[in-house]
């Protein structure tokens, strides 16, 4: 079964230290992968995906991914966290007709 | 861009009642919609998939009759709820994709909060 693994429930960063929130996929063929946030209560925001290309995606916040296809991994990473930047953050896969495959999510804590 | 909109964002009903939820693409078009069900720290179920004119697509173990789902417009999406249930509370997410296919990007709702009481 097609699947998108966050090993992660919780990360802990202190404030201006690099952060990382790993992801891995199990999907057929090549798929497009996504990184979205959720605040409470409300919907996931886009921050950003990969199709094709340069491994290093940039997207929203500050925030960037790494893709590398021999792993399988696609962790969204950011050079120096903010307080604001607690949520909730869920990766997810595409691999055909739109339907989008999601992570279990992962908190993300930031300590000032 | 791509910003897309739910009403109500809370409601509570008593049991019994039906419930209509509007998902709506603000200022773009879009060839599809879904919707997604979140429980408490848990992650999105996909419930259907609406393409505008046509019957949604359901997943497995979702009920038709019970979460009807209507694709009016290229715009508009509604979810309705019927006979609501108290086990039916739970927080509704919709999304609208811009493209067909795959790698289309979802742009999702702020969410919309069921109580049944």
């Amino acid at each position: 079964a097609q699947s998108v693994a966050q090993p992660e429930d919780q990360v802990n960063v202190a404030e201006g230290n690099p952060l990382t929130v790993k992801c891995t996929y199990s999907v057929s063929g090549n798929p497009y992968l996504f990184w979205y946030v959720q605040y409470p209560n409300r919907g996931l925001q886009f921050l950003l995906k990969y199709i094709t290309g340069d491994n290093l995606v940039k997207g929203s916040y500050g925030f960037e991914a790494e893709f590398n296809k021999s792993q399988t991994s696609f962790h969204l990473k950011k050079p120096s966290a903010l307080v604001s930047d607690s949520a909730l953050y869920f990766c997810a896969a595409d691999s055909s007709a739109s339907k989008i495959i999601f992570g279990s999510g992962t908190r993300l804590s930031i300590r000032p | 861009g791509a910003v897309v909109s739910q009403h109500p964002s809370r409601v509570i009903c008593k049991s019994g009642t039906s419930v209509k939820i509007e998902c709506r693409s603000l200022d773009f078009q879009a060839t599809t919609m879904f919707w997604y069900r979140q429980f408490p720290k848990k992650s999105l179920m996909l419930m259907a998939t609406s393409n505008e004119g046509s019957k949604a697509t359901y997943e497995q173990g979702v009920e038709k009759d019970k979460f009807l789902i209507n694709h009016a417009s290229l715009t508009l999406s509604t979810l309705t709820v019927t006979s609501a249930h108290p086990e039916d509370s739970s927080f509704y997410i919709c999304s609208a994709s811009v493209a067909s296919g795959t790698g289309g990007t979802q742009y999702f709702g702020p969410g919309t909060r069921l109580t049944v009481l």
